[in-house]
């Protein structure tokens, strides 16, 4: 079973300034994917960034990057340069040898101009 | 490539009804996903659906169905509607290939208003 835990509801971040968005996980496979999701107010999830728990090097995606350590379960989420259209809310999620995503409970990000 | 569609976009029943919501993935994916994204639950797992066949399948009451077609389009069925159904209805696509895990795409959703 998986379980992922996004704590904090809510974070602000003024436009062009940088912001982590935090994450911890829990599962009892060796072989997993994290994945963070965004939801913009038309409600389509998009794919931000992925990371195949076997790869020690951190993935990035132009603005955005991870912080993924395996050993804590955690796998934050930096977003560089904020702007405008980032406010969203995020989800973590996480598959293992099947394609279920367990994702967290989301967090919303406001961008302030 | 065009993306995951869904169809309808919104819907609005009656408590006792029973509803079909539809699902084209994107061109070459073998594999549906369905998920529920509720205010108070979150995203939930509905179930999976890859060749026709489920493969996996969440905690969810047998009211709710699905099926998958040869053209791996796919079909959720919710029957006797309860207000608690409301709900976003996402569904996700993959190749489904074994032994890989492909990321999934998301549709943009079904709005379902259960009065």
């Amino acid at each position: 079973a998986q379980t992922v835990t996004q704590s904090q509801p809510e974070m602000s971040v003024q436009e062009a300034e940088t912001v982590t968005l935090s994450c911890t996980y829990d599962t009892s496979e060796s072989d997993y994917y994290l994945f963070w999701y965004k939801q913009p107010p038309s409600r389509q999830m998009i794919l931000v960034i992925r990371q195949e728990a076997y790869k020690q090097q951190n993935a990035t995606e132009n603005r955005f990057s991870v912080n993924f350590q395996k050993a804590a379960k955690s796998f934050s989420l930096k977003i560089s340069d904020s702007q405008l259209g980032d406010a969203a809310m995020y989800f973590c999620a996480s598959t293992g040898a099947n394609s279920k995503l367990t994702f967290g409970k989301g967090i919303t990000l406001s961008v302030r101009p | 490539k065009a993306g995951v569609t869904q169809t309808p976009r919104y819907l609005i029943k009656t408590r006792g009804q029973q509803v079909t919501l539809s699902c084209s993935p994107i061109s070459g994916h073998r594999s549906v996903s369905w998920y529920q994204q509720t205010p108070g639950q979150g995203l939930q797992f509905l179930f999976e659906y890859f060749s026709e066949t489920q493969r996996n399948k969440g905690n969810f009451p047998g009211r709710f169905s699905g099926r998958q077609f040869s053209n791996s389009r796919s079909e959720m069925n919710v029957s006797t509607l309860e207000l608690g159904d409301s709900a976003l209805y996402l569904c996700a696509s993959n190749t489904g290939v074994v032994g890989t895990t492909d990321t999934q795409y998301f549709g943009p959703g079904t709005r379902l208003t259960v009065l």
